[in-house]
């Protein structure tokens, strides 16, 4: 399709695993967000990529929090360790380049049990 | 630092009635903001923004939104509600210099009822 996809829709894992989150943007979108939406609540900005390069990770909440796009298309969203406050949707947004509106994906659901 | 606070956090309607989303934000410097809808399990729709020039904007499905400067408003309007308009509603904001990550308030769920 041509919108953000993102995978798994659901995830469920158990405390202190591991985890990895996809996310494949728009084709030729340059910028790329990472997001998390606690249960009631309204998306919490965690980190930037424009291309490649991760501009800013400043809403990454701790270092079990890693992100990465090597290649400046597909983003990778990794925890590590999990923990139950880590329960959220983590959603990805692409913009054609910097200043363009963003474009959601439909998020995935992880719960840590 | 920014922030976007939505003073309802439920809002309950009858169809075919007006309905009002309110939106106030703060910041030191000049903000676009943005109105989205998040149906059950999917991602964030943009409904509408406000990046300058005319205060009222209009966006999809019939909503519309004006921007007040001096009540650092930004309420959402629909003269008649569906059904289908059961959702909820997320108020944004961003720099308008700069990568545009955006800062939302906590969401209003709109429930449109017979």
């Amino acid at each position: 399709g041509a919108g953000v996809s993102q995978s798994p829709r659901y995830k469920v894992a158990k405390r202190g695993q591991d985890v990895a989150l996809r996310c494949d943007p728009i084709s030729g979108h340059v910028s790329l967000f990472w997001y998390q939406q606690a249960l009631g609540q309204g998306p919490e900005f965690l980190t930037y990529f424009q291309n490649e390069a991760q501009l800013d990770k400043s809403g990454l909440p701790s270092d079990r929090f890693f992100a990465e796009r090597p290649e400046g298309s597909v983003s990778t969203l990794k925890i590590q360790r999990t923990q139950q406050e880590d329960s959220a949707v983590y959603l990805c947004a692409s913009s054609l380049e910097e200043g363009q509106p963003q474009h959601f994906g439909d998020g995935t659901r992880l719960s840590i049990l | 630092a920014q922030s976007v606070t939505q003073l309802d956090s439920q809002v309950p309607v009858f169809e075919e009635a007006p309905v009002e989303l309110r939106c106030n934000y703060s910041s030191s410097v000049s903000v676009y903001l943005f109105w989205y809808v998040q149906y059950p399990n999917q991602g964030l729709q943009l409904l509408l923004k406000y990046l300058s020039g005319s205060t009222l904007v209009k966006g999809i499905n019939g909503f519309e939104a004006e921007f007040n400067k001096s009540q650092t408003s930004f309420h959402l309007r629909k003269p008649s509600v569906h059904i289908s308009d059961t959702a909820e509603y997320f108020c944004a904001a961003r720099l308008s210099g700069g990568y545009n990550k955006l800062i939302f308030g906590a969401g209003t769920r709109l429930a449109v009822h017979p």
